[in-house]
């Protein structure tokens, strides 16, 4: 499809665990951004690529997240020992141009952390 | 002061009704709003970029007032499609300079 893609859809894992979330943005998209929505709360900023490079990580919660984006296309979120507040849903979006595109998301990864 | 503040709703409004509201953003130096619309466990999608001057999109028109820092929708004739949380979205510069409100809750009821 065109769209952005992202996988796993669903993904439950025991407390303690390390997860890899995955984001394909669409084709020519040099700028990708990760995203946490938090059930009935808005949607808090985690991370975001220029290319290949992330100028800012600052949004990630802990040092327990880290993200990367390889050939400037596809990017991996990974949450090592995973806790119960981590459980949310993981949205990622592209953009063409970073300051003034239109941000264009995947479905996200809902994660449940038991 | 949160950056970006929002009525939470639900705002329950009959069919074909006139439904507005508002946003309000704290950074000043704010240079660019969009309204983007969620449904229900689906991503967000960009309804519509709110330029200086207003701006209008069939049933929907978007305002900006500087002075107060605040933007505003407005929805016409609404439908039962409208339903859904509408997101107001502010970049205050920077190129991770997005920020999401939480959203206004709005149930169209037949």
């Amino acid at each position: 499809g065109a769209g952005v893609s992202q996988s796993p859809s669903n993904k439950v894992t025991e407390k303690g665990k390390d997860v890899e979330l995955r984001c394909d943005p669409i084709s020519g998209h040099t700028a990708l951004y990760w995203y946490r929505q938090s059930l009935g709360q808005g949607l808090e900023f985690l991370i975001y690529f220029q290319g290949n490079s992330a100028p800012d990580k600052s949004g990630l919660p802990s040092d327990r997240f880290s993200a990367e984006r390889t050939g400037g296309s596809v990017s991996t979120l990974t949450i090592q020992r995973t806790q119960q507040e981590d459980s949310a849903v993981y949205l990622c979006a592209s953009s063409q141009i970073i300051l003034f595109g239109e941000l264009f998301f995947g479905e996200g990864s809902r994660l449940t952390v038991l | 002061r949160k950056e970006v503040e929002q009525d939470p709703g639900p705002f329950n409004v009959p069919e074909g009704a006139t439904v507005a509201f508002n946003c309000t953003y704290s950074n000043s130096a704010s240079q660019s709003f969009f309204w983007y619309r969620q449904d229900c466990r689906k991503e967000p999608k960009l309804l519509m970029s709110v330029y200086s001057s207003g701006n209008e999109d069939g049933r929907f028109t978007a305002q900006l007032n500087r002075a107060s820092q605040y933007i505003s929708l407005l929805i016409r004739d609404s439908k039962l499609s409208d339903s859904a949380t509408y997101l107001c979205v502010v970049r205050s510069g920077g190129a991770d300079g997005l920020t999401f409100g939480k959203g206004t809750h709005l149930i169209i009821q037949p």
